[in-house]
């Protein structure tokens, strides 16, 4: 079955502190992934994805991310957190054989000045 | 988004009435999905597409109906109106050809059933 788990519905960090959103997923075939922040009252806005080759993604905004197959995850980081950040994230998997996208619950990050 | 066209971006029903939201790409894209988003709840699956003629369930899809005509369109249908689907929903195209995974999300459509 595929499946994406979101570590912590809140994360809440200071201005310039390190950023880590957590996503586990299942898949029965190689997954492709995705994370997407959401500001509020808008609609999704990529950040970054993994399909094949390199593990570690670079995004925009700062954000990177990496494919640990052994681990099932795909955690999101940003080494400086900036106000602007505060938004929702979500991750999301998509079977590469079905077209099937599931998404995580989300993650509200807050950035405190 | 480029490529995806959703409408409406607003409606208001009352309970019982059936409404349609439509969806249509023009990407060629084999892969369609509907999603709707609830506070605390993320995207939701409702029913997803795997080309024309094709169909399946996905996490929610009880009191939504799909079809896929052609590989442009993908409605979603409610066909009588509950409060419970009070919610913003989302349509998605995708394309999976040379391992790309091309993502395009409609602009939402914002629903209240009273």
């Amino acid at each position: 079955a595929q499946s994406v788990t979101q570590l912590g519905s809140h994360v809440s960090v200071s201005e310039g502190a390190l950023v880590l959103l957590r996503c586990n997923y299942s898949s029965s075939v190689p997954p492709y992934l995705f994370w997407y922040v959401q500001y509020p009252n808008q609609g999704l806005q990529l950040l970054l994805k993994y399909t094949t080759g390199a593990t570690l993604v670079k995004g925009i905004n700062g954000f990177e991310a990496e494919f640990k197959k052994s681990e099932t995850s795909f955690h999101l980081t940003k080494p400086s957190a900036h106000m602007s950040d505060a938004a929702e994230y979500f991750c999301a998997v998509l079977s590469s054989n079905t077209g099937k996208l599931i998404f995580g619950q989300g993650t509200t990050l807050q950035v405190k000045p | 988004n480029a490529g995806v066209t959703q409408t409406p971006k607003f409606q208001v029903l009352k309970t019982g009435q059936s409404m349609t939201l439509q969806c249509a790409q023009d990407m060629n894209h084999e892969y369609m999905s509907w999603y709707r988003q609830d506070p605390g709840m993320g995207l939701r699956l409702i029913h997803y597409s795997v080309g024309a003629g094709i169909t399946d369930q996905g996490e929610v899809p009880n009191g939504y109906n799909v079809s896929r005509s052609t590989t442009e369109d993908f409605p979603l249908r409610l066909l009588s109106a509950a409060p419970s689907q009070t919610s913003v929903y989302f349509c998605a195209s995708i394309g999976l050809a040379g391992n790309t995974g091309e993502l395009f999300f409609g602009e939402g459509s914002r629903l209240t059933v009273l």
